[in-house]
C-alpha cells in the first residue's frame, strides 16, 4: 500500500510570501493531521480532520496559517504570509479512526523542509 | 498539558551494545506509541502499547509499558548501525475526550551507532 505521500519536499521562500504544502493519505483513512517539527524537537499539532471536518484546529495561527482538506481525501495548508519563525519541517499523517478502533497508530509522510529567508 | 520526557537526549553506543530509552508522562495514558526518525525523513510507527504492563517485541526493539501507565522503555538488544536514528515517543492521555488521536510527541533520542 502507497504511504502518505506529501509535497513539495524543500521549500525555501523569503519571507512575507505565500506557501502551500500538499497531502496525499494513505487510501480509506478518515483522519488526516498537520504536525509542525521544530529543529531537535518533537512534532507539534497544528490541526487534525476527521473526513472534511476539522476537528481541532486549536494550534493552528489563524491569522496566517489555513488548511483544507477537499472530499476527505487531500489536504493543503497554506501559510499566507511567511515569517521567519515558520521555518520547520510540516508533516502530514493519516489513520483509519473507528468506533471500535479509536487510537490507531497514525502513519506519517516525509514531510516538507519549509525554510524562510 | 500533557508532557512527555525522554531520556536521554542523545545516545552514542558501539554496535553489538544494548541500550534503553525512557519516556515519562505527567499523566496517565490511554496509549504510547513508539517511533523512529530518519534525518529529513517522516516518522516510522514502531509499536503500540495500551495495557498496564504491556510488552511487545519486533526485531531486537522491545518496549514495555509500566503498570500505572505513565512510563515507557525502548530497548534494543545488539544494536546496529541501521538502529541510528531519532526515537520519539508519542502519547494520548487517559482523559482526552476529544476524539481521534492526538498524539502529543517528546522531544526525542538520537541515538548514533558506532562501528
Amino acid at each position: 500500500e502507497a504511504g502518505v505521500v506529501q509535497s513539495p519536499r524543500y521549500k525555501i521562500i523569503e519571507k512575507k510570501q505565500p506557501v502551500a504544502f500538499w497531502c496525499n493519505p494513505i487510501s480509506g483513512h478518515n483522519t488526516l493531521y498537520w504536525y509542525r517539527q521544530n529543529l531537535g524537537q518533537g512534532p507539534e499539532l497544528l490541526i487534525r480532520y476527521e473526513n472534511e471536518e476539522a476537528v481541532d484546529d486549536s494550534q493552528l495561527p489563524k491569522d496566517r496559517f489555513s488548511a483544507e482538506r477537499l472530499k476527505g481525501v487531500d489536504s493543503t495548508l497554506k501559510i499566507q504570509p511567511a515569517e521567519l519563525g515558520d521555518s520547520a519541517v510540516y508533516l502530514c499523517a493519516s489513520s483509519f479512526r473507528t468506533g471500535a478502533y479509536p487510537y490507531s497508530p497514525l502513519h506519517f509522510g516525509n514531510g516538507t523542509r519549509l525554510t524562510v529567508t | 498539558s500533557q508532557e512527555l520526557e525522554q531520556s536521554p537526549q542523545s545516545l552514542i553506543v558501539q554496535e553489538g551494545k544494548n541500550l534503553t530509552i525512557n519516556c515519562t508522562s505527567s499523566k496517565t495514558l490511554y496509549g504510547l506509541y513508539w517511533y523512529k526518525q530518519k534525518y529529513g525523513e517522516g516518522l516510522i510507527f514502531l509499536m503500540m502499547l495500551q495495557k498496564g504492563g504491556e510488552e511487545k517485541s519486533h526485531e531486537k526493539i522491545t518496549a514495555k509499558l509500566d503498570e500505572k501507565k505513565q512510563q515507557s522503555s525502548l530497548h534494543i538488544t545488539a544494536s546496529q548501525p541501521s538502529h541510528a536514528g531519532i526515537y520519539l515517543c508519542g502519547a494520548v492521555p487517559l482523559k482526552f475526550t476529544g476524539g481521534g488521536n492526538k498524539l502529543t510527541f517528546g522531544t526525542g533520542t538520537q541515538l548514533k551507532v558506532e562501528l
